[in-house]
């Protein structure tokens, strides 16, 4: 079945590092999405990524979604102790299920 | 506009038991996901319902079942529960398969 493998699983930063998170698909998709979990707290939606060689921006925040539509990546630049959290990364195939990748737990040293 | 609510936030059971947990989504969203959350195993697919029809269901036995009432809000059942399904169950909705809005989850514990 399809797989959605994410990587790295965990990432230590300095405050004002960048960092990233990579996320890579079995299968081709249909879109990635994008969402960030505080800890203690639930999933929220940053963005979704429809188009092969796609790249949007929000902020310091910046996703991109592979031309063969099998990957994608979110790199935050300058990283702030309000970026903690876990990042997930979720991939559909057409009206299919959506797939969560395991995540990338982001911590930040002051 | 009011978030997905979720009901109970918090259960514990013993082994054996059934439970069932409820999910009301975002008003005029169609679309219900269910996700299990495990530190171990991250969030997996259970089912997504859209107007009451179970569109898509994930690998998990047949003691996790769901439904979809006419007013969109949806429920799952678990029988005869086991320890690893101790986790925090999350419901998401949607407007239809688009960016979708998460619940805060029924932490489920099973002793």
């Amino acid at each position: 079945g399809q797989q959605v493998m994410q990587i790295p699983q965990y990432q230590h930063v300095q405050e004002g590092e960048d960092f990233t998170t990579y996320c890579n698909s079995s299968t081709t998709l249909s879109n990635i999405q994008w969402y960030k979990q505080r800890p203690g707290g639930h999933p929220v939606f940053l963005i979704q990524l429809v188009k092969s060689g796609e790249v949007k921006k929000q902020k310091r925040l910046t996703f991109q979604f592979g031309e063969a539509k099998k990957n994608s990546s979110l790199h935050i630049t300058a990283t702030q102790t309000t970026d903690v959290g876990t990042y997930f990364c979720a991939g559909r195939v057409n009206a299919g299920k959506s797939t969560f990748g395991d995540g990338t737990t982001l911590t930040v040293k002051p | 506009k009011a978030g997905v609510t979720q009901t109970p936030r918090y259960l514990i059971k013993t082994r054996g038991q059934q439970v069932t947990l409820s999910c009301s989504p975002i008003s005029g969203h169609r679309s219900v996901s269910w996700y299990q959350q495990t530190p171990g195993q991250g969030l997996q697919f259970l089912f997504e319902y859209f107007s009451e029809t179970q569109r898509n269901k994930g690998n998990f036995p047949g003691r996790f079942s769901g439904r979809q009432f006419s007013n969109s809000r949806s429920e799952m059942n678990v029988s005869t529960l086991e320890l690893g399904d101790s986790a925090l169950y999350l419901c998401a909705s949607s407007l239809y398969q688009n960016e979708q809005f998460f619940g805060p989850g029924t932490r489920l514990t099973v002793l």
